[in-house]
């Protein structure tokens, strides 16, 4: 089965500054995506960014990239610019080929933005 | 399109009652998943639809919960007693199609307190 992690309960980071947040994974499969979702207070979950496996490019989104190395099994999350907005739930979460498109969630990281 | 739609937003109900959750997913999506938020055990899937058929419900934690999808525009998730360990915010979510990274559309999320 697979697993996502992140090891990083909370992280604080000043506005305007650019923070990471950390994903590791487990899976067997070669084919597969990943993405982060944000969850601010308001309880909504909203797609921040998403990769696909096969492609080597990072993805980028406006303030937000990616780092993903899939030999590593890793997938961090780059926030440029921090703004006061970005303070949220961040949770990374995979999803297999073959799966339905279910998705497995990690533990989720709590980022603070200090003004 | 108003995206995922869920009644209520908040339910409070004595132990041993039943509750009934209802979702409206996205118009044209094939996939409804349900969802469950706690600070415990962070997100975890219950069950998942496809075409209106159930294809997972591993995830359901006993014999008290259940799901139904009667047709492609609604679904339901009861639980019969109710405890106050389900305590938790709902989610239901849907999705199109496996083709691509297709990213899940969350409701804004049902807050059931089981006193």
């Amino acid at each position: 089965a697979q697993t996502v992690t992140q090891s990083q309960p909370e992280m604080s980071v000043q506005e305007a500054e650019t923070v990471t947040l950390s994903c590791t994974y487990d899976t067997s499969e070669s084919d597969y995506y990943l993405f982060w979702y944000k969850q601010p207070p308001s309880r909504q979950m909203i797609l921040v960014i998403r990769q696909e496996a096969y492609k080597q490019q990072n993805a980028t989104e406006n303030r937000f990239s990616v780092n993903f190395q899939k030999a590593a099994k890793s997938f961090s999350l780059k926030i440029s610019d921090s703004q006061l907005g970005d303070a949220a739930m961040y949770f990374c979460a995979y999803r297999g080929n073959n799966a339905g498109n279910m998705l497995t969630f990690g533990g989720g990281t709590r980022l603070m933005v200090k003004p | 399109d108003a995206g995922v739609i869920q009644s209520p937003r908040h339910e409070v109900t004595e132990m041993g009652q039943e509750v009934t959750l209802r979702c409206k997913p996205i118009s044209g999506h094939d996939y409804l998943f349900w969802y469950r938020q706690t600070m415990m055990r962070g997100l975890e899937l219950l069950i998942y639809f496809n075409n209106n058929v159930p294809i997972d419900d591993s995830g359901m934690p006993e014999d008290r919960f259940s799901a139904k999808m009667p047709n492609a525009s609604f679904s339901t998730l009861k639980i019969q007693p109710s405890e106050p360990r389900d305590s938790a915010v709902y989610f239901c979510a849907s999705s199109p199609g496996t083709s691509g990274g297709n990213e899940q559309f969350f409701g804004p999320g049902t807050r059931l307190t089981v006193l």
